[in-house]
């Protein structure tokens, strides 16, 4: 099975900070990796997908980028409502998620 | 707009069986491969099941092997999870998840969940 890693678990952080999440498959899963956001009692929600696509109406704040084993989420001006759990994924295989990182407030 | 709205969550012992249901609205149903995934109490999301738009392929985490059937009445627009042999640690929020092609891929849409108790 694909394992996925991501780092750190929890990312302090202010308003306005540039941040990067980072998430490592244990083999090559090509460009197919997702990025979720969740909030506390909420479902959660897709941010981008196959690796770099935007998903329709997400801010143009988030982007991502990699391929084969190693991905970043950077988030450029961090903004209030961007205070979450965020979770990659990758499709190569199934769908294993990484442990997750939480931004918090610094 | 999209709407997917599960139930058949509840409290079940050890050993039991449950089965999930998930109603979709708003999108052509049989077009789109579907997840089940769960979050156990404070606890990170777990792909479960993944089902293909047609039916005809079924995938399951390796957790769940042997014990959980997905399936889905494209008539009905529903998907289902069929639970059995449930054990402590299948206690969860399972959601149900629209991916965004016949195929498993990524998960656009997601339900509000509905939770699973597993206890004796």
């Amino acid at each position: 099975d694909i394992q996925m890693t991501q780092s750190p678990s929890t990312l302090p952080a202010s308003v306005g900070d540039r941040v990067t999440i980072t998430c490592r498959a244990s083999e090559s899963v090509s460009s197919w990796l997702a990025w979720y956001q969740q909030k506390p009692g909420k479902a959660p929600h897709l941010l981008i997908y196959k690796a770099s696509i935007l998903e329709s109406g997400v801010p143009s704040r988030f982007s991502g980028s990699g391929s084969g084993t190693e991905f970043t989420l950077t988030i450029s001006g961090l903004q209030p409502d961007d205070f979450a759990t965020y979770y990659c994924q990758q499709y190569s295989t199934y769908g294993t998620f990484g442990q997750g990182t939480k931004v918090e407030v610094k | 707009e999209v709407q997917l709205l599960e139930s058949g969550g509840g409290l079940v012992q050890p050993g039991g069986s449950l089965r999930l249901s998930c109603t979709a609205s708003g999108f052509i149903f049989s077009n789109y491969a579907m997840n089940w995934v769960r979050q156990a109490p404070g606890m990170g999301l777990e792909w479960v099941s993944g089902i293909s738009g047609s039916g005809d392929k079924t995938y399951f985490a390796d957790s769940v092997k042997g014990r959980f059937t997905i399936s889905r009445d494209n008539s009905k627009k529903t998907l289902y999870l069929q639970m059995n042999s449930l054990r402590a640690e299948d206690t969860a929020i399972y959601y149900c998840a629209k991916t965004k092609n016949i195929v498993l891929v990524a998960s656009d849409y997601w339900g509000q969940g509905t939770l699973v108790t597993v206890s004796s």
